[in-house]
């Protein structure tokens, strides 16, 4: 069973659409994570939430909404995309507080806005 | 948060050790540093984590001198799988914010 998974694999859209992207762990972790990995291999957090709760909205447009239905499920959704949002987007989780060091990563999710 | 440097990319030859360096001159009390590991079209994998002196487990070692300032990821007996980025990752557990470093890209060679 795969520990984080993430849907689509691949995303493909026009500019000003909206998406959204599913994750969910099967991990029973407390904490759930976003991350956008650019071009350049750039890894940087966006959100993390614990037990629903959001603790950590870094500095991401208000384009881009987080909803955790429940503590095993993150989805990331983006309203009126843009080009510079392609990216890979990666949901990771982790067993505690947002920080802790061993967090485990889904396969990503491959955006390309055109 | 604390920032961190490490080289951009390294190049080795099977069966050599390699050693990658990070800097975080301004880590925290409370910060623990890890390394993780990625291949392409993959999510980052943990390989280690350390708060101060020596860690080792089945995969790598970790180094952190006294000061904290930095840490040495070792990698012993490199093979061509071990072709992959390696980041440094600084993590404020009491603040619930950790740092990924910029990676680096090591590349061994036959």
């Amino acid at each position: 069973d795969t520990a984080v998974s993430q849907t689509p694999k691949y995303l493909v859209t026009q500019m000003g659409n909206d998406k959204s992207i599913k994750c969910e762990q099967n991990l029973g972790h407390d904490t759930m994570y976003w991350y956008k990995q650019d071009s350049k291999k750039f890894l940087k957090i966006m959100f993390s939430y614990n037990n629903k709760e959001l603790i950590i909205n870094e500095t991401v447009p208000n384009r881009f909404s987080p909803k955790s239905p429940d503590k095993a499920h993150l989805n990331l959704h983006i309203n009126s995309l843009e080009l510079g949002d392609s990216a890979v987007y990666f949901c990771a989780s982790s067993r505690g507080l947002a920080g802790e060091p061993e967090q485990f990563f889904g396969p990503g999710t491959r955006l390309t806005v055109l | 948060l604390a920032k961190t440097t490490q080289p951009i990319s390294m190049d080795s030859y099977e069966g050599q050790e390699v050693n990658i360096t990070c800097s975080h001159n301004n880590i925290a009390t409370n910060d623990y540093i890890t390394w993780y590991q990625q291949f392409p079209s993959q999510g980052p994998r943990f390989i280690i984590q350390g708060y101060k002196t020596k860690v080792t487990n089945e995969v790598a070692s970790l180094f952190i001198p006294a000061d904290r300032k930095s840490s040495t990821l070792s990698l012993p007996r490199v093979s061509l799988s071990d072709t992959a980025v390696y980041y440094c990752l600084v993590g404020d557990t009491n603040a619930g914010k950790s740092t990924f470093g910029d990676g680096t890209t090591l590349t061994v060679k036959p």
